[in-house]
């Protein structure tokens, strides 16, 4: 019931293409979504978020798709750099933000040139 | 949101000791969490830690392995007791600012224990 389930665990992008990473999740009650990078030797930090009152949320080159119906949501990098090389990890929580975060198992995403 | 000092960055510990790690807020937070991290793998929740009350633990985590300290609303110290091979990991603590700033982690904690 807590779980969330990522894939793919690994993705390898060109430069300047699209990253997809999936998330689907079972408890009904989450209602916040976030996604965090973490690069090696450092802690994760908040990518971008989303609350199921929405479809969509798009912040510069980062995408969010959610689909309540399905329970599943999604991140979109366009336009992907090789900065973009980190592990991704989506979450989901309850009472908008405030409750414990479940991860996701994480995505290591490789952008070549 | 808020900036989180945790510290020691990494250690090396031997098997039977103790390691207190200890993470400070640059702000108020009512809620701290304590995570590990295998390497290359996802956050597990260790437990949640509320100033002035009892820390609260998840399944499969114990206060006598891991004991916590909230002193006061800033601050907090994990306590990884009893070291094993098996303790060697990634820990971080993390606060929770709400939906607007999610939570933010500290950089880690890097064990390894011999």
């Amino acid at each position: 019931q807590q779980q969330v389930k990522q894939s793919p665990q690994s993705l390898i992008v060109q430069k300047g293409g699209i990253s997809i990473i999936n998330c689907a999740y079972e408890n009904t009650a989450f209602d916040y979504f976030p996604w965090y990078q973490q690069f090696p030797g450092k802690g994760p930090a908040l990518l971008i978020a989303i609350r199921p009152d929405v479809s969509e949320k798009k912040e510069g080159r980062f995408t969010i798709s959610f689909n309540k119906s399905a329970k599943q949501f999604s991140l979109h990098i366009m336009d992907s750099q090789p900065g973009d090389s980190a592990t991704y990890f989506c979450a989901a929580n309850s009472n908008f933000g405030n409750e414990k975060l479940t991860f996701g198992t994480g995505t290591r995403l490789t952008i070549i040139p | 949101s808020a900036v989180i000092s945790q510290k020691p960055s990494r250690d090396i510990c031997q098997r039977g000791t103790s390691l207190t790690i200890q993470c400070q807020v640059d702000s108020q937070v009512t809620m701290m969490f304590w995570y590990r991290q295998q390497p290359g793998q996802s956050l597990t929740l260790i437990a949640t830690a509320n100033q002035g009350s009892e820390a609260t633990y998840e399944s499969g985590f114990v206060i006598d392995k891991f004991p916590i300290s909230r002193p006061n609303l800033t601050f907090s110290t994990l306590t990884v007791s009893n070291l094993s091979p098996e303790d060697s990991s990634i820990y971080l603590c993390s606060v929770s600012q709400g939906a607007r700033h999610g939570y933010t982690f500290g950089s880690g904690t890097r064990l390894t224990v011999v």
